[in-house]
């Protein structure tokens, strides 16, 4: 069965600053990997993923994620943190040869961006 | 830019009750999610639904709850006799292919009294 963990609750960061926003997973076969992101009373919206090909992915809004098989991880960054990327972020995993499987996804990280 | 969209935003209704939620899926995708989150909690899955069918479902997904597709573009979950406990934020769904990102609505919040 497949699974996501993001083992922080909240991530605090000082504008400017790089973020992370961690995640690891574990699927019985090859993992197709996204991010989405909810702001206050809204829906999730998709920020990136990885299907295949580069390690390294960029989405929306300047956020970058680091696929490592080795270490079961798919890390969000981003190099400079603004006040308006304060909200909760979510990881998904869903087994890459699995047909129609569902999204599973992580508890959710605040994300809180200090001016 | 299109966007999936549902209604009701909020819906409160008695336990025991019947609720309908209604979502309008992007129009050229062909698969379908529900998902919901109790508050404070993760994200979901409820059902899959392609091909006016129901491709996969959870163990949340009981005798209680069923989907229809009853046109070309609505996609509706229905929960028979409502629990406190289906009070939650439910989110709708869709992607153009199975591997694909799928896009998810504003979201109904169900209040069960």
């Amino acid at each position: 069965a497949q699974s996501v963990a993001q083992p922080e609750d909240q991530v605090n960061v000082a504008e400017g600053n790089p973020l992370t926003v961690k995640c690891t997973y574990s699927v019985s076969g090859n993992p197709y990997l996204f991010w989405y992101v909810q702001y206050p009373n809204r829906g999730l919206q998709f920020l990136l993923k990885y299907i295949t090909g580069d390690n390294l992915v960029k989405g929306s809004y300047g956020f970058e994620a680091e696929f490592n098989k080795s270490q079961t991880s798919f890390h969000l960054k981003k190099p400079s943190a603004l006040v308006s990327d304060s909200a909760l972020y979510f990881c998904a995993v869903r087994d890459a040869y699995s047909g129609n499987t569902p999204l599973v996804f992580g508890k959710g990280t605040r994300l809180s961006v200090i001016a | 830019e299109p966007e999936v969209t549902q209604t009701p935003s909020h819906q409160v209704t008695q336990m025991g009750q019947e609720v309908i939620l209604r979502c309008v899926p992007i129009s050229n995708h062909l698969y379908f999610y529900w998902y919901r989150q109790i508050l404070g909690q993760k994200v979901e899955f409820l059902v899959s639904f392609y091909n006016n069918e129901i491709s996969e479902k959870s163990e949340i997904f009981d005798d209680q709850f069923s989907v229809e597709r009853p046109d070309g573009s609505n996609f509706t979950l229905k929960i028979r006799s409502t629990k406190l406990e289906d009070s939650a934020m439910y989110f709708c769904a869709s992607s153009g292919d199975w591997d694909n990102e799928q896009f998810f609505g504003p979201g109904t919040r169900l209040t069960v009294l």
